[in-house]
């Protein structure tokens, strides 16, 4: 059974430059999360898929962040024209739903440094 | 809105002390609660959960039970090893399937 699995691991770009990350969920989950996380924070939500309809959008997500899930499986997350601001841990989860308690499964996650 | 208050850390003890890691939240719903581990280098992972008021979740020796008369969910156990040093995070989903909202988390550093 894998998990989720993300990619790069690891990512340092130049301000202004775009990024592009990518996340494959566990087989059968069909909902899919992107969180962002900075050195001490827990985990701030993006953005959530229920096969490729993205249902919700955080605040946090501006208009240089953009994300995908084309055929309901793996998810893009693209940054353009990144800023320093933009440096942090970004998370995918996964889940199927069941009644009550559904749990995400996380990913090792992507660290970005933009410099 | 939906919010999750988290005792602050760090958090060091002697091996086989007792261990509680306080968690506050405030829900416009009926939340289902979490707590996740992050073991240095790794990825989150779930600890343990509970999906209404009094239900204990357990797991390696952790407990924790929805208090929804005092909001609460702490994180317990009654001996603790080096290898729970790690930071714990807790979580609300509210509804059940939605986002979770996340607290600050809580570093533990359990020495010999």
């Amino acid at each position: 059974d894998t998990g989720v699995s993300q990619d790069p691991r690891h990512k340092i770009t130049k301000r202004g430059q775009n990024v592009t990350f990518r996340c494959d969920p566990i087989s059968e989950h069909n909902r899919l999360y992107w969180y962002r996380q900075t050195l001490g924070q827990g985990p701030e939500f993006l953005t959530y898929f229920q096969n490729e309809a993205q249902l919700e959008k955080s605040r946090l997500l501006s208009d240089r962040f953009s994300a995908e899930r084309p055929k309901g499986s793996f998810s893009t997350l693209e940054i353009q024209r990144t800023e320093q601001g933009d440096s942090a841990m970004y998370l995918c989860a996964s889940s199927f739903p069941v009644t009550g308690g559904e749990t995400q499964y996380f990913g090792p996650g992507t660290r970005l440094l933009v410099l | 809105g939906d919010s999750v208050t988290q005792m602050e850390g760090p958090v060091t003890l002697s091996e086989e002390a007792f261990l509680t890691i306080n968690c506050t939240y405030t829900a416009t719903g009926y939340p289902s609660l979490f707590w996740y581990v992050q073991y240095p280098g790794e990825g989150l992972q779930l600890l343990l959960k509970a999906t209404k008021a009094d239900d204990k979740g357990s797991n390696k020796g952790f407990e924790a039970t929805y208090r929804k008369e005092t909001t609460s969910f702490h994180l317990e156990k009654g001996s603790v090893q080096v290898s729970d040093s790690a930071v714990y995070f807790c979580a609300l989903s509210d509804p059940p399937g939605n986002q979770f909202y996340f607290g600050t988390g809580t570093s533990l550093t359990v020495i010999p």
